[in-house]
């Protein structure tokens, strides 16, 4: 199993453009979450989906960012216009409903918005 | 709500040490709860977890108990290594739910 897969790995843009954060999750999993990891505020959950629906998008910060999941393989985050407080680390991770929540995530995409 | 309180890191320790890190946690109902790992670089593992009280997880040399009297789960290691070198999450998911609620995470250096 190839696991979760994230790209890019790492993304480097300007603010005020627009970026886009691809996810793959396990095949099979029908759970996928999006986290944002920084040193102030740890890990923090942006959204999560269930069937492809999105269930809970509390920690979603504003505006700017939105998720989609089109289809049970492949979901975005996608944030514009982006700001210099957008950098971190966004993880993608998915599990199978019910399961017990055992995540697993993926590598992560490194952004930094200069 | 939900919350999961950790020990500030980081801890720094060396090879063979005995390694505890304190986790306590705030929830209704009957939480599980989990410790993932997080080596440099890479997305969080899941290290071990335990489902209901007086559960004892354990994985890897890890273990750690599910103590409901002082909603604590404590995860311990009796000799540790350079290789465990990561941060630590402790975390907890209620009854039914489906959402993960993650602690601060505890950084551990380990020192040859």
């Amino acid at each position: 199993d190839a696991g979760v897969i994230q790209s890019p790995r790492h993304e480097v843009t300007e603010m005020g453009q627009e970026v886009t954060l691809r996810c793959k999750p396990i095949s099979g999993h029908n759970s996928l979450f999006w986290y944002r990891q920084t040193m102030m505020r740890g890990l923090e959950l942006l959204i999560y989906f269930n069937n492809n629906v999105p269930i809970d998008d509390s920690g979603m910060p504003e505006d700017r960012f939105s998720a989609k999941m089109p289809n049970a393989s492949f979901s975005t985050l996608k944030i514009q216009p982006s700001e210099p407080r957008d950098s971190a680390v966004y993880f993608c991770a998915s599990s199978l409903q019910g399961s017990g929540e055992k995540l697993f995530f993926g590598s992560g995409t490194q952004l930094s918005v200069l | 709500g939900n919350s999961v309180t950790q020990m500030e890191g980081p801890v720094t320790l060396s090879e063979e040490a005995f390694l505890t890190i304190n986790c306590t946690y705030t929830a209704t109902g009957y939480p599980s709860l989990f410790w993932y790992v997080q080596y440099p670089g890479e997305g969080l593992q899941l290290l071990l977890k335990a489902t209901k009280a007086d559960d004892k997880g354990s994985n890897k040399g890890f273990e750690a108990t599910y103590r409901k009297e002082t909603t604590s789960f404590h995860l311990e290691k009796g000799s540790v290594q350079v290789s465990d070198s990561a941060v630590y999450f402790c975390a907890l998911v209620r009854a039914a739910g489906n959402k993960l609620t993650f602690g601060g995470g505890t950084r551990v250096l380990v020192k040859p």
